[in-house]
């Protein structure tokens, strides 16, 4: 059974930094992508960053860019999401995901989707 | 903003059909992937590819995409349907960026 388990969120102070994890069990951890997703209070769901199997090819969405470093080991089942400068707007749950993207010829098109999602870890930046 | 467009909300009759839509450029080269979410809970996926449920997903569930627009819909909807849907894709710009749409209320009447 394939199981994302968050950790590591808690309640920081503006400016302050946070390091969460995610352990991954029940697949081969080093095959797949992996991403973090946020979701504000009330609000809805934010892409934040994403990592390739080997850690080759890492993406972030532009409010996180500079201040946010995703990175994993494989050799742990685990993906991590540094998060420094932390503002009171990246106060949310956040959720790793595993991704599957691939071009399926059968229907001449490319599929991108999140098929496992963890519980989510609350972070809150208040002071 | 959102590369990804969502009605906010939208209403259906216990046992009625109603279909999200989910218009964006990235849907020219991406198929959508839609995700359920009820209140307190991770999301979950329920269509992706031309038309693909999960493993548990009920087939009232189904998905169709047409130029920049995917569809969502949802045949003989359940009280337990009720829930925030969202799309996502690409982003358009080809930076291989993720994005999701800002997400649909489904209410059950």
């Amino acid at each position: 059974e394939v199981q994302l388990v968050e950790s590591g969120g808690g309640l920081v102070k503006p400016g302050g930094s946070l390091r969460l994890s995610c352990a991954a069990s029940g697949f081969t951890f080093s095959s797949y992508s992996m991403n973090w997703v946020r979701q504000a209070p009330g609000k809805g769901l934010e892409w934040v960053s994403s990592i390739s199997s080997s850690s080759s090819y890492i993406h972030y969405a532009d409010s996180m860019k500079g201040r946010f470093t995703i990175s994993r080991d494989n050799g742990k089942n685990s993906l991590y999401l540094q998060m420094n400068s932390l503002r009171a707007e990246d106060t949310a749950v956040y959720f790793c995901a595993r991704e599957m993207e691939y071009f399926d010829s059968s229907v001449v098109g490319r599929l991108y989707y999140f098929d496992y999602w963890g519980q989510g870890t609350l972070v809150t930046v208040s002071s | 903003s959102s590369e990804l467009t969502q009605d906010p909300a939208v209403s259906v009759a216990l046992g009625q059909t109603v279909r999200i839509t989910c218009q964006g450029d990235s849907l020219r080269s991406y198929y959508a992937s839609w995700y359920q979410q009820k209140p307190g809970q991770a999301p979950v996926l329920v269509i992706y590819g031309k038309n693909n449920r999960p493993s548990g997903i009920p087939d009232r569930f189904s998905g169709s995409s047409s130029g920049n627009t995917a569809s969502l819909t949802i045949t003989g909807a359940q009280a337990e349907d009720e829930a925030d849907y969202y799309c996502n894709s690409r982003d358009s710009s080809g930076s291989h960026l993720g994005v999701f749409g800002a997400g649909t209320k489904v209410t059950v009447l």
